[in-house]
């Protein structure tokens, strides 16, 4: 079964800190996707980024990165000088291919951060 | 612009009554998915629909029902609502780009106390 795992319940740092988030996934499909998703205060889902399981390469983003790693199954987030508007819950998801021809997507249970001044 | 609406974003009803939780999106999307969110359990995938009337169950489906009469509308229904369906409920949709994995966009949330 498809699993995902986000071990950071919390994490706390100060404004202009480095962080990194980890996200651990498990899965038997040969082509899937990674995700990272932005859940501020206000409860609506932002998508973040969508990677591809053959597409190894680091992305930059602004503040933002992220580290695909297929060899230990980890796509680690990354935000760099951290912002008080940054702090949210931060959820890492990975697709399931269904037997119907449709994917849907397992999420972790998501990594709370909280960035103070 | 990506357009996820839910009808509530808070709701109080009582032990037993039907509740109806709306989505509506206006992407033209296939998909559409019923989440719920707890606190430590993450996102659980209720039931999700690929096209209209047709839908299949998630991880979580006891206690719900979905009807999708049209495209760009998916509710999730309650038929005897119980105390521990008190939860947030998300809806997301995506459009069919390749099937291993498209992105889900979410609406806004219905936060539902169920007394």
């Amino acid at each position: 079964a498809q699993k995902v795992t986000q071990a950071q319940t919390e994490i706390s740092v100060v404004e202009k800190e480095d962080v990194t988030l980890d996200c651990v996934y498990e899965t038997r499909d040969t082509t899937y996707y990674l995700f990272w998703y932005k859940q501020p205060p206000s409860g609506e889902l932002v998508f973040l980024i969508r990677r591809n399981s053959f597409d190894e390469q680091n992305e930059i983003s602004g503040r933002y990165s992220w580290n695909f790693q297929k060899s230990t199954s980890s796509f680690n987030f990354t935000i760099t000088a951290s912002q008080v508007v940054d702090s949210a819950v931060y959820f890492c998801a990975l697709s399931e291919f269904k037997d119907s021809g449709y994917s849907t997507l397992t999420f972790g249970k998501g990594t709370m951060l909280l960035v103070s001044p | 612009d990506v357009k996820v609406t839910q009808s509530s974003r808070y709701l109080v009803k009582r032990t037993g009554e039907k509740v109806f939780l709306e989505c509506v999106q206006d992407m033209d999307h296939e998909n559409m998915f019923w989440y719920r969110q707890d606190p430590g359990l993450g996102l659980r995938l209720i039931y999700f629909s690929y096209d209209v009337k047709m839908k299949e169950k998630g991880d979580i489906p006891e206690g719900y029902s979905v009807s999708r009469e049209k495209k760009e509308r998916f509710s999730l229904i309650l038929e005897s609502a119980s105390t521990n369906q008190t939860s947030m409920y998300l809806c997301a949709s995506s459009r069919v780009r390749d099937r291993r994995g498209d992105t889900q966009y979410f609406g806004p949330g219905t936060r539902l106390t169920v007394l």
